[in-house]
C-alpha cells in the first residue's frame, strides 16, 4: 500500500536554482493537490488538479509550476527559488471532490532555499 | 477568503477529556474535517462532520458543530500520550480545496 509517495524527502537549494518535487499515487485518484506548511502555521494550497490534464491555482501559486500529464504523477516545479520557499510541501490526492473522501497525503518534503 | 482560527496549544493530563476548537468565517464547507499530524509526517484524517449535522461521535472522538456561530470543537475522551500531535481543522468545498486552520499542538502530559 504505496499510497502518495513524495520525492526527495529533503532537499537544499541555493537561491536561483531550480528543482521538481516528485509525487505519485497508486490509488487512481482524480484529484491531487500541493501544500505548503510554514513553520507553526497550517497547510496553504498551492496548486491543484482534478484529473489528467488539469490544473488550477490554489491561495499561493507564485513561483511554482504544475503539470498532469497522468492520472498517477503530479510533479511541483520551483524555477527560480527564493528563501520565501523554504518550507515543508506535502502532496494530496482524493478519489472525488466535495465528499467525505479524505485526502490521503504523503509525507512531506522538506525544501530549504539558503 | 476563508478564514479558519484555532488557539495554537492546549495541554492536557493523560486521562483528561481534550477539547479543540476552530471557527470559521465561509460557511459553504458541504464537510468539515479534523486532521491528525504527528511529528515530521503527513497528514491524517482523523474524522469529518457534514455540514448539515450538530454531533458526530466516533470512538473516543465527538464532533460538535455549530453552524450559527461557525464553530467546530473536537473532543478526545481519556486522552492519551499517543494523542500528542497537531491538529487541524478544515474545510471543504466542490473540488475539495481544503482550507486548514493554523494547528493546534495537544500536549498530553503523562
Amino acid at each position: 500500500n504505496a499510497g502518495v509517495t513524495q520525492t526527495p524527502k529533503f532537499r537544499i537549494l541555493k537561491i536561483g536554482q531550480s528543482m521538481t518535487l516528485q509525487c505519485t499515487q497508486d490509488m487512481n485518484h482524480n484529484y491531487m493537490y500541493w501544500y505548503r506548511q510554514d513553520p507553526g502555521m497550517g497547510l496553504k494550497l498551492i496548486y491543484y488538479s482534478v484529473g489528467a490534464g488539469i490544473t488550477d491555482k490554489g491561495e499561493v501559486p507564485n513561483g511554482y509550476n504544475v503539470s498532469r500529464s497522468t492520472t498517477e504523477d503530479f510533479p511541483l516545479r520551483l524555477e527560480l527559488a527564493a528563501p520565501s520557499q523554504t518550507s515543508v510541501y506535502f502532496c494530496a490526492s482524493t478519489e472525488r471532490g466535495n465528499s467525505n473522501q479524505p485526502q490521503h497525503f504523503g509525507d512531506g518534503t522538506r525544501l530549504s532555499i539558503l | 477568503g476563508e478564514d479558519v482560527e484555532q488557539s495554537l496549544f492546549l495541554s492536557v493530563r493523560e486521562g483528561d477529556s481534550s477539547v479543540i476548537n476552530c471557527t470559521y468565517t465561509d460557511s459553504s464547507s458541504t464537510y468539515l474535517y479534523w486532521y491528525k499530524q504527528e511529528p515530521g509526517a503527513g497528514l491524517q484524517l482523523l474524522t469529518y462532520i457534514f455540514s448539515n449535522m450538530d454531533m458526530k461521535q466516533d470512538q473516543r472522538l465527538t464532533v460538535l458543530l455549530n453552524k450559527k456561530d461557525k464553530h467546530l470543537s473536537l473532543r478526545i475522551a481519556d486522552t492519551q500520550t499517543g494523542d500528542s500531535a497537531i491538529y487541524f481543522c478544515a474545510g471543504g468545498g466542490a473540488t475539495n480545496k481544503l482550507i486548514f486552520g493554523t494547528g493546534t499542538l495537544l500536549a498530553v502530559q503523562p
